[in-house]
């Protein structure tokens, strides 16, 4: 699986969005992007995940570039409640498991 | 419907001893997966059980860990001779089918050796 980076933290304003890069320069034609959260003291959650096209659902959108090097997830409207751990995962099309890095720190403020 | 349930919460043992951890994984899911989870750091990968078989196990540490799922459903991860290395939240996931599906994970065990 691709290795990703992320930064460690961000801070974002209540009812703004919140934009979390990713890079995964080394990601191979058949590995998907996959973002899942972690609230305090609970297990991840899946959030969203694509592969080439830029991807939306009730939760959040994912933005890939074109290369596939870097992708976005926007939260489009933060709450407080969005306050997480968020990570960036590549995924092998036929890969047996989720290799978590460390995750951004989201914390949204009021 | 019901997620994906873990027992105990919360499981304090003494160094040496055996401990056995539990998932129940959502009624349905062909998949399973265990990961351990220590302070500060993501989640990593022990084992991936699709039905009753083991289908990667690369993530165990060592073979003091040991986990199955005799009847595709139920799956325990058990720990021999515990040492305090190994306090972590042991978390299960599973999924509808082979993965790269989505993963619904549980709660967690978090598992504390003294």
């Amino acid at each position: 699986d691709a290795k990703t980076t992320q930064p460690t933290s961000m801070d974002c304003a209540e009812g703004r969005a919140a934009n979390l890069p990713c890079n995964h320069s080394t990601i191979s034609g058949n590995e998907y992007v996959y973002w899942y959260r972690q609230i305090h003291s609970q297990g991840p959650q899946y959030i969203i995940h694509g592969l080439k096209n830029n991807e939306t659902n009730e939760m959040a959108s994912l933005i890939i570039t074109e290369d596939r090097k870097s992708s976005t997830l926007i939260l489009p409207h933060a709450t407080l409640r969005d306050t997480a751990v968020y990570y960036c995962i590549a995924e092998a099309e036929y890969g047996n498991k989720l290799v978590f890095g460390a995750g951004t720190i989201l914390r949204v403020k009021s | 419907g019901a997620g994906v349930s873990q027992t105990p919460s919360n499981k304090v043992t003494e160094k040496g001893k055996y401990v056995e951890l539990r998932c129940d994984p959502i009624s349905g899911h062909t998949a399973l997966y265990w990961y351990r989870q220590s302070l500060g750091q993501g989640p990593e990968f022990l084992i991936y059980f699709q039905g009753t078989g083991a289908a990667d196990d690369s993530g165990l540490p060592n073979d003091r860990f040991f986990a199955v799922r005799p009847e595709g459903s139920v799956s325990t991860l058990k720990i021999q001779r515990t040492e305090r290395g190994d306090s972590a939240v042991y978390l299960c996931a599973s999924s509808l089918q082979k993965p790269p599906d989505t993963q619904y994970f549980g709660p967690g065990t978090r598992l504390t050796v003294l």
